[in-house]
């Protein structure tokens, strides 16, 4: 079946730091990979996405390209801040066709970043 | 524009009681999902519905139904309600079979 591994944390970062958080993913087929975002207290946000091998997601600062080659969707920012402080999600679908919807999550990363 | 409007956000239960955790939309989307989100375990699918009248489950549906009656509302019911499902559920809408889908706030439930 399908499934996505994410990097454990916690990730304790220092303002204006690099950030990689990494994601695999097994998946029959071409799947649509995700990165989603949570704030303390709050639902999960779309951060970014790509539907198909080699397409880059950006966002708010953030990246990630979807590489077939190595099953990856890694999460990437050059300069975090303190409002990046959130628990990170990757998440992929798998193109199933019409009567199915299987969104898969990894467990989560949590990011805190100190000023 | 609300988008996905969850209720209660908060609730505690005694073992074996029931309750109903409302979700409404408003964007007219065909899919809708319930998740809980357990500490180190990610988000997992319940159940999920790709439009009125059809409903099927998911990664752990045990101890829970639901039913789609019309395209804004899917609720999800405890029949009786455990400790093991103390957790924070999360409803899902998504425009389609292959898109990302878009999470309401959250119910925090306590199960004692």
């Amino acid at each position: 079946g399908n499934s996505v591994t994410q990097m454990e944390g916690p990730v304790t970062l220092s303002e204006e730091a690099f950030l990689t958080i990494n994601c695999t993913y097994t998946a029959t087929g071409y799947p649509s990979l995700f990165w989603y975002v949570q704030y303390p207290g709050e639902g999960l946000q779309l951060l970014l996405k790509a539907t198909k091998a080699d397409d880059k997601g950006s966002n708010k600062g953030f990246e990630a390209t979807y590489r077939k080659e190595t099953t990856s969707f890694h999460l990437e920012k050059g300069s975090v801040q303190v409002s990046d402080s959130a628990v990170y999600f990757c998440a992929l679908i798998f193109h199933s066709g019409a009567g199915s919807y299987q969104l898969t999550f990894g467990k989560g990363t949590k990011l805190s970043v100190i000023p | 524009n609300a988008g996905v409007t969850q209720t209660p956000k908060f609730q505690v239960l005694k073992t074996g009681q029931s309750m109903t955790l409302q979700c409404a939309q408003d964007m007219n989307h065909e899919y809708m999902s319930w998740y809980r989100q357990d500490p180190g375990m990610g988000l997992r699918l319940i159940h999920y519905s790709v439009g009125a009248g059809i409903t099927d489950q998911g990664e752990v549906p045990n101890g829970y139904n639901v039913s789609r009656s019309t395209t804004e509302d899917f609720p999800l019911r405890l029949l009786s309600a455990a400790p093991s499902q103390t957790s924070v559920y999360f409803c899902a809408i998504s425009p389609g079979a292959n898109t990302e889908a878009f999470f309401g706030q959250g119910t925090r439930l306590t199960v004692v």
